[in-house]
């Protein structure tokens, strides 16, 4: 396991087009995280997973949104009609949840450009 | 007043120079602070973890906690022009297992 791989690296799409990402974590990691980063800024949490199980969803995350994560393993982030503003790295994390200290582990992202 | 606050910089220093980084926070609930690098068009990789107070060393790197003041701060000595990167504090109530708060990011470039 080389860690957390995101798929694609690099996606440029046109305004109201639908968006796709990847995300496979280390595989006995059962916490997934989304984050989004824009240019200057530091990451900002979206919603995270614990096994197939989506526990928190920020208020970042409009309707346009949707992260699935079936059976527990891999995670789609889908974004619907993309407006500029979504332009942005997707960055995804994963940890293990226990009660000592657990570090998460990031991929190298989805950087989306929305023309 | 957003929940943690750091100074983007940019910061610039000769090679060999001690680097200093700090970032303020408001939620005293916080109490695992973590400093991640990242360099241009990567993930950020964590470098330091420090829970509660308190200093924590690993090398030429440092991270202090002061909890009373909201204050976090990671020193480099002796800095390389490999430490060029973006540093990012993050910070969160149960570790790393729970959603990170991040600051915006100090760019660092150490010149030879």
């Amino acid at each position: 396991d080389t860690g957390v791989s995101q798929d694609p690296r690099h996606k440029i799409t046109k305004r109201g087009q639908n968006v796709t990402f990847r995300c496979d974590p280390i595989s006995e990691h059962n916490r997934l995280y989304w984050y989004r980063q824009t240019l200057g800024q530091g990451p900002e949490f979206l919603t995270y997973f614990q096994n197939e199980a989506q526990l928190e969803k920020s208020r970042l995350l409009s309707d346009r949104f949707s992260a699935e994560r079936p059976k527990g393993s891999f995670s789609t982030l889908e974004i619907q009609r993309t407006e500029q503003g979504d332009s942005a790295m997707y960055l995804c994390a994963s940890s293990l949840a226990s009660g000592a200290h657990t570090e998460a582990f990031f991929g190298q992202g989805t950087r989306l450009t929305v023309v | 007043q957003k929940e943690v606050e750091q100074d983007p910089g940019p910061l610039s220093v000769p090679e060999g120079a001690i680097v200093s980084l700090n970032c303020t926070y408001s939620n005293s609930a916080f109490q695992y602070f973590m400093w991640y690098r990242q360099y241009s068009r990567k993930g950020p990789e964590l470098l330091m973890y420090t829970y509660s107070s308190g200093n924590k060393e690993d090398g030429r790197f440092t991270a202090q906690v002061d909890k009373s003041s909201k204050y976090i701060s990671l020193f480099i000595r002796d800095s390389q022009p490999s430490d060029s990167a973006t540093y990012l504090c993050a910070m969160s109530r149960q570790g790393g297992s729970e959603k990170l708060v991040f600051g915006k990011g100090t760019k660092l470039t150490v010149n030879p």
